[in-house]
């Protein structure tokens, strides 16, 4: 079926480094791919969000990479800090299932003082 | 302004009980969707809705699921006899959605549903 995937499920990082989630979809037809962080107990937050006719967006420390030819976009965090611990969860528009926003199975990501 | 609001923010019940959970849009946005959240999982789509009809419900898991939203703004999602396996957040968005746009979903706090 129509899916994204995304890994790790799990990463550690020592403050001031960079931490790198990838993900993979299914459909070529799909032009639009948000990150979402969710710390614990609260609602997931828009924090960066790219479509199709670009290949990279910035935002201070947060980046993502797109390549529609392999079918697969990346979060990248740099210089992290404490306050970037939390689950993030990569999604993306599959039209093929109706325009339904599809999400990853999360990334938990510690940083470590 | 107001983001997103649910109610309540956390229901318990009895395997059997009827539940109703009720969601607040963003002022103005036309389309609002439920998503349910099991424990560590990433949200998966229940139903959307596009002014005041259901336009896509294939994401409810069977009919014991229904949800209403009978004047394009709050939505309700009804669950009738609750079974354990119902237990997880009942999550809700909203966005502004324009023609030939992709919009920002923009999520509620969530309900935690815990069926005893």
């Amino acid at each position: 079926g129509e899916n994204v995937e995304q890994h790790p499920s799990t990463l550690s990082v020592q403050e001031g480094d960079s931490a790198v989630i990838k993900c993979t979809y299914s459909d070529s037809a799909s032009n639009y791919f948000p990150w979402y962080k969710q710390e614990l107990g609260k609602r997931p937050q828009l924090i960066i969000d790219i479509r199709s006719n670009v290949g990279e967006k910035k935002d201070q420390r947060i980046a993502v990479t797109l390549n529609k030819t392999a079918k697969h976009f990346s979060l990248h965090i740099t210089e992290t800090q404490p306050e970037d611990s939390a689950v993030y969860f990569c999604a993306a528009i599959i039209k093929a299932a109706g325009n339904k926003l599809t999400f990853g199975g999360g990334t938990r990501v510690l940083v470590k003082p | 302004g107001a983001g997103v609001s649910q109610t309540p923010s956390n229901k318990v019940t009895e395997k059997g009980k009827y539940v109703e959970l009720r969601c607040d849009p963003i002022s103005g946005h036309t389309a609002l969707y439920w998503y349910r959240q099991s424990l560590g999982q990433g949200p998966e789509f229940l139903i959307y809705f596009q002014g005041t009809g259901a336009a896509d419900d294939s994401g409810l898991p069977n009919d014991r699921f229904f949800a209403v939203r009978p004047e394009g703004s709050v939505s309700t999602l009804k669950i009738q006899r609750t079974e354990r396996g119902d237990s997880a957040v009942y999550l809700c968005a909203s966005s502004s959605r324009g023609r030939g746009l992709t919009d920002t979903q923009y999520f509620g706090p969530g309900t935690r549903l815990t069926v005893l």
